[in-house]
């Protein structure tokens, strides 16, 4: 079945750096890809989608590449800040199961004052 | 709109009594998520209604498990009876319709069986 891997965490940077998230997929069809955060004490929000090859999801100056060629879709950052500490989950949806959405394991990012 | 609400916020109870954990998605969406998250397994989904009928429960746990959705503004998860290892947090979503894949999640429960 579809499946998504991302890179274990905790992620620990400071303010101001440039921030990389891994997340790589196996589907059977052609997925939608979406990055969603969970701030403590919350649930998840959808941060950014794409639905197609090379499409670039973007939102809060985050920003994902759905990267068909190497199943990926990184998130990535420039400039990092405190309020950015959360819990990052990349997911798929794919048609030939069902359009359910399945969550990568998450990934935990303290950002350093 | 006040998005999901979901209760209690917590539960704490003992091994084999029931648990019965509530949901009231966004108004007018017609789409419902039941998802358990642990350290473990990361976020699974457990069942999924649309228009209030349930489309797909395989990721329910066991037969101690159940889920109804009465109404387009309620649904129910129940434990019955409960075990240790339910201990989780338990998030209720819900989506325009089923073909939107924006899901707006609730707070959770945080549910500990002693």
């Amino acid at each position: 079945g579809d499946s998504v891997t991302q890179m274990e965490g905790p992620v620990t940077l400071s303010e101001e750096a440039f921030l990389t998230i891994n997340c790589t997929y196996t589907a059977t069809g052609y997925p939608s890809l979406f990055w969603y955060v969970q701030y403590p004490g919350e649930g998840l929000q959808l941060l950014l989608k794409a639905t197609k090859a090379d499409d670039k999801g973007s939102n809060k100056g985050f920003e994902a590449t759905y990267r068909k060629e190497t199943t990926s879709f990184h998130l990535e950052k420039g400039s990092v800040q405190v309020s950015d500490s959360a819990v990052y989950f990349c997911a798929l949806s794919d048609q030939q199961e069902d359009d359910k959405i399945i969550f990568g394991k998450g990934t935990r990012l303290h950002i350093l004052p | 709109d006040a998005g999901v609400i979901q209760s209690p916020r917590h539960e704490v109870t003992e091994m084999g009594q029931e648990v019965t954990l509530r949901c009231k998605p966004i108004s007018g969406h017609n789409s419902l998520f039941w998802y358990r998250q642990t350290m473990m397994r990361g976020l699974e989904l457990l069942i999924y209604f649309n228009n209030n009928v349930p489309i797909d429960d395989s990721g329910m746990p066991e037969d101690r498990f159940s889920a109804k959705m009465p109404n387009a503004s309620f649904s129910t998860l129940k434990i019955q009876p409960s075990e240790p290892r339910d201990s989780a947090v338990y998030f209720c979503a819900s989506s325009l319709d089923w073909g939107e894949r924006k899901l707006f999640f609730g707070s959770g429960t945080q549910l500990s069986v002693l």
